[in-house]
This record gives C-alpha cells, structure tokens and sequence, in this order.
C-alpha cells in the first residue's frame, strides 16, 4: 500500500525559530516521487520541491531544507527562522511508478507567532 | 495569467440540486485532475484526464461526472448534491501525468451543501 504519514496535525512556534515538519511514506515501489506543497490560508497549493528516490542529497532553497533518508522512509522538512508569512497547512505527497496520481499526507498546520 | 483556474471560487446550493465547477489551464499540459479536500484538510485524487481520456477514476459516486471537452478543459459536474459533498474541490495539471511531474491547481472551489 502507499501511504504518506504526517503525524504532526499542528504545530506553533514564536517567530524565529527553526520548526521541522516531518513526513514517512510506504511504498513497495522502487522508483517513486515525494513533494512538499504549501496551503497558505488563501487556500491555494503551491509547489514546493520534488525529489526522486534514486536522489537522497539534501535540499536547500533559502529558509527551506529538505532531508531524505530512504533507509527511515522519511522526507522532512525544515524552515530555518521562520517568519509569520510561513504560516500554512503544508502537505507531503507521493507519486510511484505509473500510478500518475499523488498521494497526500494529513497535512501539518504550522502557526508562526510574532 | 492565472495557469490553472477555476469557477466559481465558492458554491453554496441546496442539497439534491445539480451543480457544474468548471476548470481551464492555460498550461498547454495534458492531463488535468480534480482532488478533493475535506474539512479536515485531507486530499484526495477523484479524477485524472488525460488529453480528454479518463485515466483515474476513484471510487467517485456516478453522481460526479467529469467532462473533458479539450485538453485544455475539466469541469466536474455533481448530480443530487449531498450534505457529504461539501468540500473545497481543487482542480490540477502537469504536462504529462507521469510519475515525477509537479501539478500546478488551481484556488479551489469551496462547495457548501445546505
């Protein structure tokens, strides 16, 4: 079965501070795809990154690192100073050979106080 | 110019009543999906076309039926509206519906069934 588990439902940090939201899939399939997408409470999903299984080097783009550890089955997440425009439901998902579908997780909600 | 859009952004209607959500890209993508998402954020594929084909169809009662007039077009139409059926319906493209493609969506349409 495939199977995207984000098991943080929400988290709430002060400004600033680093918050990583974590993500494990099950799949049986070799090759598949993960991604990040953010929900900003204008409702819209934007893409965030895509990575392939045969590429496990970290990911960073600014504030945003991405951690992919095959041998845990995990794709985390973390926003580095986090800023109140961060505040979203972020999604992980999983697309496996041919399925030509995405598989979401539950969603975390990340609250950034000021 | 929007990529992905869709209309209306919001639907509030009476349960029974028949409703149409229509979805255009401007992408030039070939295949098109619709998702949805429910009050507890979770998500989840319904329809995938591609090039006016039906490709996935998941376990979606027949009171939904997508219509693909072009590439380009995919409006989902829902029969007998249900109290269950309230939801945010997101509509979405990629240029192929492989694997390792990142779909672009739409702003939703938020459907509230009284």
């Amino acid at each position: 079965a495939q199977k995207v588990t984000q098991a943080q439902t929400e988290i709430s940090v002060v400004e600033k501070e680093d918050v990583t939201l974590d993500c494990v899939y099950e799949t049986r399939d070799t090759t598949y795809y993960l991604f990040w997408y953010k929900q900003p409470p204008s409702g819209e999903l934007v893409f965030l990154i895509r990575r392939n299984s045969f590429d496990e080097q970290n990911e960073i783009s600014g504030r945003y690192s991405w951690n992919f550890q095959k041998s845990t089955s995990s794709f985390n997440f973390t926003i580095t100073a986090s800023q109140v425009v961060d505040s979203a439901v972020y999604f992980c998902a999983l697309n496996f050979q041919g399925a030509q579908k995405l598989v979401f997780g539950q969603g975390t909600r990340l609250t950034i106080n000021p | 110019d929007t990529a992905v859009s869709q209309t209306p952004k919001y639907l509030v209607t009476q349960m029974g009543n028949d409703k149409s959500i229509k979805c255009e890209q401007n992408l030039g993508h070939d295949t098109m999906y619709w998702y949805k998402q429910d009050s507890k954020k979770f998500l989840k594929i319904m329809f995938s076309y591609n090039n006016k084909e039906l490709i996935i169809n998941e376990t979606v009662p027949n009171r939904f039926s997508p219509k693909s007039p072009d590439k380009a077009h995919l409006n989902l139409h829902i029969n007998s509206l249900e109290l269950g059926d309230s939801a945010v319906y997101f509509c979405a493209s990629s240029q192929e519906g492989a694997t390792n493609e990142k779909l672009f969506f739409g702003s939703g349409t938020q459907l509230s069934v009284l």
